[in-house]
């Protein structure tokens, strides 16, 4: 899982209540990536961050929220108008000028009743 | 839409025998990769084959690229029982900046 970390590793939250997972990396990688994956599918993109300061919308950023004010943190907060929130949610990060190199957190697994 | 697309969604062979999985994608590519996943883990990189690249090797891992017809193999060797997981192809894909696309994976479950 390299030098990224991913709290808590599970996580239960109510219905209607924001949430927000945590992300760190000590790899000095300027890019940081917030995935979603449901049983049996692959990866999709939420949110990605290119330099500090600054975030992009991925394929399903609709009801997640970003934040970039350190280059070595990166939280994804999941909020009450996510429909489906119930998921496995994966960070990643990758060097500024090798952005296809990501190395991937242990994962947060979120659970919303 | 997803990029790519794994061939055959599971797989379950014994210890000793190769394992082969197979990815597809749709659109030209700048680079495909491998991935393994162990249950509710997050992701490993394998092994990365660029697009002027047929064939990489690393270990017991044999990456072949076809661009003509848009597919990838991988090929485990001599499998383990430590080689169960889940396995995903990713490319980053022409005109779609630095970003990834995964397929849906293939689980493989080695017996021993």
């Amino acid at each position: 899982d390299g030098g990224i970390t991913q709290s808590p590793k599970y996580l239960f939250r109510k219905e209607g209540q924001n949430v927000t997972l945590s992300c760190e990396q000590n790899l000095n990688h300027d890019a940081m990536y917030w995935y979603r994956q449901d049983p049996g599918q692959g990866l999709r993109l939420i949110y990605y961050s290119q330099i500090v300061n600054d975030f992009q919308k991925g394929d399903i950023a609709e009801g997640y929220s970003v934040s970039r004010e350190k280059k070595e943190s990166f939280p994804l907060t999941v909020t009450s108008a996510q429909k489906n929130p119930t998921a496995f949610y994966l960070c990643a990060s990758s060097p500024w000028d090798a952005q296809y190199e990501q190395y991937f957190g242990p994962g947060t697994r979120l659970t919303v009743t | 839409s997803q990029q790519g697309e794994e061939d055959p969604q599971a797989l379950s062979i014994q210890e000793g025998e190769n394992a082969t999985m197979n990815c597809s994608y749709k659109t030209s590519i700048n680079n495909l990769q491998w991935y393994r996943q162990n249950s509710g883990r997050g992701l490993v990189h394998l092994i990365l084959i660029r697009s002027n690249e047929r064939e990489k090797h690393s270990g017991r891992l044999r990456v072949t690229l076809d661009t003509s017809k848009k597919s990838s193999s991988l090929l485990i060797t001599a499998s383990r029982a430590a080689d169960t997981a889940s396995y995903f192809c990713a490319t980053d894909a022409l005109g779609y900046g630095n970003k990834l696309v995964f397929g849906a994976g293939t689980i493989l479950r080695v017996k021993s």
